[in-house]
């Protein structure tokens, strides 16, 4: 079964706009982490946030963590036509080394 | 550091027909995972691997997958006999921890 759920499913914004997808879960967790992924390929790796940490920052991409909440939003500041691609957020849950992903955003950068 | 090598990349076949794909994970990385996706959909965690042991195939359908990790380094997951639903992405992943996932580029699978 799936860990997290992303919202929204779909997100289609002009270049240069930012843009916020949200991830919620249902257990506790060791770390949650986001990935890219282009044209249904390999999941590339961009920010982990580990459950003692609220906010973390790498390059244009700002990761929150609320676990009283169970949730986590991925903000991507000044988007690019290359920043098309689907995103998912995959949490480790506490006691397990696996990585559990969500359904996925499909973020859309109009030129 | 070499990344997770998987082979082949692209698979058609027809179903009720057999494949199986390959993949050698980072070196020293001793656990191991196969990780099936569904177009429009996240990864589904199939099987992982603890050197050549089993942790978890909860999720595997041993009727038809089998999977193995001979000697705790390159894996081989199979179907046998394929189903049309069968159809999607499968991707190797290796860690050495919980925080470093690295993963390969994925087989495409169509079944026909």
């Amino acid at each position: 079964s799936q860990q997290g759920e992303e919202d929204p499913q779909a997100l289609s914004i002009q270049e240069g706009e930012n843009a916020t997808m949200n991830c919620s879960y249902k257990t506790s967790i060791n770390n949650l982490q986001w990935y890219r992924q282009n044209s249904g390929r390999g999941l590339v790796h961009l920010i982990l946030i580990r459950s003692n940490e609220r906010e973390k920052h790498s390059g244009r991409l700002r990761v929150t963590l609320d676990t009283s909440k169970k949730s986590s939003s991925l903000l991507i500041t000044a988007s690019r036509a290359a920043d098309t691609a689907s995103y998912f957020c995959a949490t480790v849950i506490q006691g397990a080394q696996k990585l559990v992903f969500g359904q996925g955003t499909r973020l859309t950068i109009n030129p | 550091e070499a990344g997770v090598a998987q082979s082949p990349r692209y698979k058609i076949i027809e179903k009720r027909q057999s494949v199986a794909f390959w993949c050698n994970p980072i070196s020293g990385h001793a656990t191991l995972y196969w990780y099936q996706q569904i177009l429009g959909q996240g990864p589904k965690l199939l099987i992982q691997f603890q050197n050549n042991g089993v942790v978890d195939d909860s999720q595997l359908p041993k009727d038809r997958f089998s999977a193995e990790r001979l000697k705790g380094v390159d894996s081989t997951l199979k179907i046998q006999p394929a189903k049309l639903e069968d159809s999607a992405v499968y991707l190797c992943a290796s860690s050495l921890r919980v925080e470093g996932y690295t993963f390969g580029s994925g087989t495409r699978l169509t079944v026909v």
